[in-house]
């Protein structure tokens, strides 16, 4: 089983700023199936970024996803109001449905 | 418009049984495998079951392994998750989530969530 841990826990910055996440694997994800979620408080999880760098459909391009192997990279070049929240990283691929969430990271207002 | 909706979430006793169910409309619902991922509260997102398009094929995590069941009424558009045996670490806001591609019950990120019904399990 492939285990994800996200850092850092929490991130303070201002609007504005660019925010960096990191998702790094226990082992090789394949075919760079590595995908991630947005979730606001009292919401489920959104869809962000699949393939490791694709956006999913609606996505504002100031999110972006890059990585590959056992490291990945969750980058929102400018954080507006509404991107205050937590992102997990998730890994799929397997033939077995089960999925592999990482920890989370919240980006919190500084 | 998708759109996934759970109900049946409530309070029991451990030991209690509680089913929950999620109604979905806005696309072809036999096509696509579904699952439940619950939320414990203040804490991350794990797996706990998952159905084939068909309803032939189920998978549970270990925690639920033997508890849990899951099922799906296609006629009805409607996913279920019946849970037994209830524990104070199932207490969880669990969410219906609906596979991204579709034909396939391998893993793969979901593209559309319920937003979720609450079970707490405590005396």
């Amino acid at each position: 089983e492939i285990v994800l841990t996200q850092s850092p826990g929490t991130l303070s910055l201002s609007p504005g700023e660019r925010a960096t996440l990191s998702c790094r694997a226990s082992q090789s994800v394949s075919s760079s199936y590595l995908a991630w979620y947005q979730q606001k408080p009292g919401q489920a999880p959104r869809l962000l970024i699949y393939g490791a760098s694709s956006r999913a459909t609606g996505i504002p391009d100031r999110f972006s996803g890059s990585g590959s192997g056992t490291d990945f990279t969750l980058t929102i070049s400018r954080l507006e109001p509404e991107d205050f929240a937590v992102y997990y990283c998730q890994q799929y691929g397997s033939s077995h449905p089960a999925l592999t969430f990482g920890g989370g990271t919240k980006v919190e207002i500084k | 418009e998708v759109q996934l909706l759970e109900s049946g979430g409530g309070l029991v006793q451990p030991g209690g049984s509680l089913r929950l169910s999620c109604a979905a409309s806005g696309f072809t619902f036999s096509s696509y495998a579904m699952s439940w991922v619950r939320q414990a509260p203040g804490k991350g997102l794990e797996w706990v079951s998952a159905i084939s398009g068909s309803g032939g094929s189920t998978y549970y995590a270990d925690s639920v392994k033997g508890r849990f069941t899951i099922s799906r009424d296609n006629s009805k558009n409607t996913l279920y998750l019946q849970m037994n045996s209830l524990r104070a670490e199932d207490t969880a806001v669990y969410y219906c989530a609906k596979s991204w591609e579709i034909w396939t019950i391998a893993a793969r990120p979901y593209d559309y969530w319920g937003q979720g019904t609450l079970v707490t399990v405590s005396s």
